[in-house]
């Protein structure tokens, strides 16, 4: 089945560690997307992609990095820049242009003690 | 920055009422798509309107896109409880979606 494969689906760290999302799709889409979901604040995007080698920094980018080697791939790194990292983060791909809305991975709660 | 507001944050019915969430965004929108999240998931997309008065139709759900492609809703009328989750609406921009803070819908038996 086509989809999109995020891991782990918790992740515990100790604060000041750098921690790598992971973000697999097999859609053959062109574009990714991280979101950052926190309680009552909605979506809120991180980075994205929409080709391969290039990406863009969204509204907080901030404490965060990405890479876009192969379509398939997009990880995300946490860095110990980001003033709060715990939050469930939420991978996302679609077709660059056509009326087909995003599909998302089953996220990752990342929580940092 | 483009914002999408969403009201209201939360409601919670009985089973058989209906229901209804609004989206406003501070700009004309090319398009707006509904996602549902259920607890404890992630967002699935339910769909896209693009043309102004655009309404369509989903079994129990009418989505609506105002005229001025500025503002949305969805209804779910008769509700049931499988219809639990947080429903966000989301606003294209030049190149990305921006969300709503989504409303959150308990729906007690």
């Amino acid at each position: 089945d086509g989809g999109i494969t995020q891991s782990p689906k918790y992740l515990f760290r100790k604060e000041g560690q750098n921690v790598t999302l992971s973000c697999e799709q097999n859609l053959n889409h062109d574009a990714m997307y991280w979101y950052r979901q926190d309680p009552g604040q909605g979506l809120r995007l991180i980075y994205y992609s929409q080709i391969v080698n290039d990406f863009q920094k969204g509204d907080i980018a901030e404490g965060y990095s990405v890479s876009r080697e192969k379509k398939e791939s997009f990880p995300l790194t946490v860095t110990s820049a980001q003033k709060n990292p715990t939050a469930f983060y939420l991978c996302a791909s679609s077709i660059v242009q056509g009326n087909y809305g995003y599909t998302f991975g089953s996220g990752t709660r990342l929580t940092v003690v | 920055g483009q914002q999408v507001m969403q009201i209201p944050q939360y409601q919670h019915v009985q089973e058989g009422e209906d229901f209804t969430t609004y989206c406003n965004s501070s700009t004309t929108l090319s398009n707006i798509q509904w996602y549902k999240q259920r607890p404890g998931g992630h967002p699935v997309f339910l769909i896209q309107l693009v043309k102004s008065g655009e309404v369509k139709k989903q079994k129990r759900l009418t989505f609506q896109f105002g005229e001025a492609k500025k503002n949305s809703s969805l209804h779910i009328t008769a509700t049931q409880t499988t219809d639990v989750g947080t429903y966000f609406c989301a606003g294209q921009g030049y190149s990305t979606l921006t969300f709503g803070k989504g409303t959150m819908l308990l729906v007690s038996p």
